[in-house]
């Protein structure tokens, strides 16, 4: 079985740039999650969608991020314009129950 | 505000002896349980789930659940220089959304 396919896996950008994110999920999973992680930090819930409805968007800076999953399956995460502090790794994860297989992630610089 | 705390670390094992990883949980509802490994730069990776109150072993880990006292525990047996890594813990709050509140993780280092 494939897991949970990512792209780009790096990405460097100036600030007030935007950039944006594939995630594939393991086939025939509903849920799908994307995480921001920091150094040093666990993983932080950016948005929850279970099939293309969104669940918890609450630790979403809607200002400047946005995510989609059109036919319940892709999903893109944006950030238009970019700041310092988004300098990260952005974990894509998938699940049909509880439990939650991530893929490779996509390490992001802010210059 | 629902919380799940670790030691940060690092805990530093020698080879061979038995690493002990402990977690709390603020939510009394909590109805899952699962430790993920994560190698520096790689993404995290499960290694136990765990739901009701009791041991569960899985090759040289064990995970230990008691949730009238709000924690659960993994040990790892005969640790090994390739189980340095860092340890989350991540709880579901259980309901439809199936949301996990995770850890800070806690950084162990086996050393040969």
């Amino acid at each position: 079985e494939a897991g949970v396919a990512q792209s780009p896996r790096y990405k460097i950008i100036e600030k007030r740039q935007s950039v944006a994110f594939w995630c594939n999920p393991i086939s025939g999973h509903a849920t799908l999650y994307w995480y921001q992680q920091i150094l040093g930090q666990g993983p932080k819930l950016l948005i929850q969608f279970q099939n293309n409805g969104v669940v918890d968007d609450s630790q979403l800076p809607k200002d400047r991020f946005s995510a989609e999953r059109l036919k319940g399956v892709d999903s893109t995460l944006k950030i238009q314009p970019a700041k310092l502090e988004d300098s990260a790794v952005y974990l894509c994860a998938s699940s049909r129950g509880d439990t939650q297989y991530f893929g490779p992630g996509t390490r992001l610089t802010v210059l | 505000q629902k919380e799940v705390e670790q030691n940060s670390g690092p805990l530093s094992v020698p080879e061979g002896a038995i690493a002990s990883l402990n977690c709390t949980y603020s939510d009394r509802v909590s109805q899952s349980f699962f430790w993920y490994r994560q190698y520096s730069g790689k993404s995290p990776e499960l290694i136990m789930s765990i739901y009701s109150n009791g041991d569960k072993e899985d090759g040289r880990f064990t995970a230990q659940l008691n949730k009238a006292s709000q924690y659960v525990s993994l040990l790892i047996r005969d640790s090994q220089p390739s189980d340095s890594a860092t340890y989350l813990c991540a709880v579901n709050l259980g309901g439809n959304n199936r949301k996990l509140i995770w850890g800070l993780g806690t950084s162990l280092a086996v050393n040969p």
